[in-house]
């Protein structure tokens, strides 16, 4: 059974750092795509980033130079380090594990989702 | 970056009956375009898939359809349980986007 559980979220400064983990248990995450995806308290759903299994890596451009995506191979885990945090990212954060089918890929399993808040 | 325009944005409904939500792409995007279904507290969940394909578990009553540019969710008999709000994924290119999100509420 896939299981993503995220972990990592909690009170910032703006300014700060935060790294969130995505624990994934039932596959291998380095053969797959995976995937952040925020939502603002109230708001609609962001796509944030994704590594690809090659190792390629995209990101949306209000976190680009600031949030990096990450795996770790020997844990099974996927990251998101955070710096300069600001008040607009407050949000859950969810993972998610992409499948590719022809030209499209989609989100098919997702964790529950950690909260990050930034404020001072 | 693709802007994906949902329509509309809230709908009230009753069970039984048949509900369309619309996406409409900036640019063509083919058939790269999924479909989610999220409930409040909850992680999203994949419902369609390629515009069109319905994702294994996923009831028969939801189907989409659309390439290029137009995109249709249709839930052709609302059940007590679709109550919830909608939102389409573009994953042509990058920044992927969604759409604002369509809200069914109960009449």
């Amino acid at each position: 059974e896939v299981q993503l559980v995220e972990s990592g979220g909690g009170l910032v400064q703006p300014g700060g750092s935060l790294r969130l983990s995505c624990a994934a248990s039932g596959f291998t995450v380095s053969s797959n795509y995976m995937s952040w995806v925020r939502q603002a308290p109230g708001k609609g759903l962001e796509w944030v980033s994704v590594i690809y299994s090659g190792g390629s890596t995209y990101y949306a451009d209000s976190v680009k130079g600031r949030f990096t995506i990450s795996r770790d191979n020997s844990r099974n885990t996927l990251y998101l380090q955070m710096n300069s945090l600001r008040t607009e990212d407050t949000a859950v954060y969810y993972c998610a594990r992409l499948v590719s089918y022809v030209t499209t890929k989609y989100f098919q399993h997702w964790g529950q989702g950690t909260l990050v808040t930034v404020s001072s | 970056a693709i802007q994906m325009t949902q329509s509309p944005s809230s709908l009230s409904a009753s069970v039984g009956d048949r509900v369309t939500i619309t996406c409409r792409a900036s640019q063509g995007i083919n058939k790269d375009l999924g479909w989610y279904q999220q409930k409040p507290g909850k992680a999203p969940k994949l419902l369609i898939y390629a515009a069109s394909s319905l994702e294994s578990g996923v009831p028969s009553r939801f189907s989409g359809s659309g390439s290029g540019t137009d995109f249709t969710l249709t839930i052709s008999s609302l059940q007590s349980d679709d109550f919830a709000t909608y939102y389409c994924l573009q994953d042509y290119s990058y920044p992927w986007t969604f759409g604002q999100g369509t809200k069914v509420e109960i009449k």
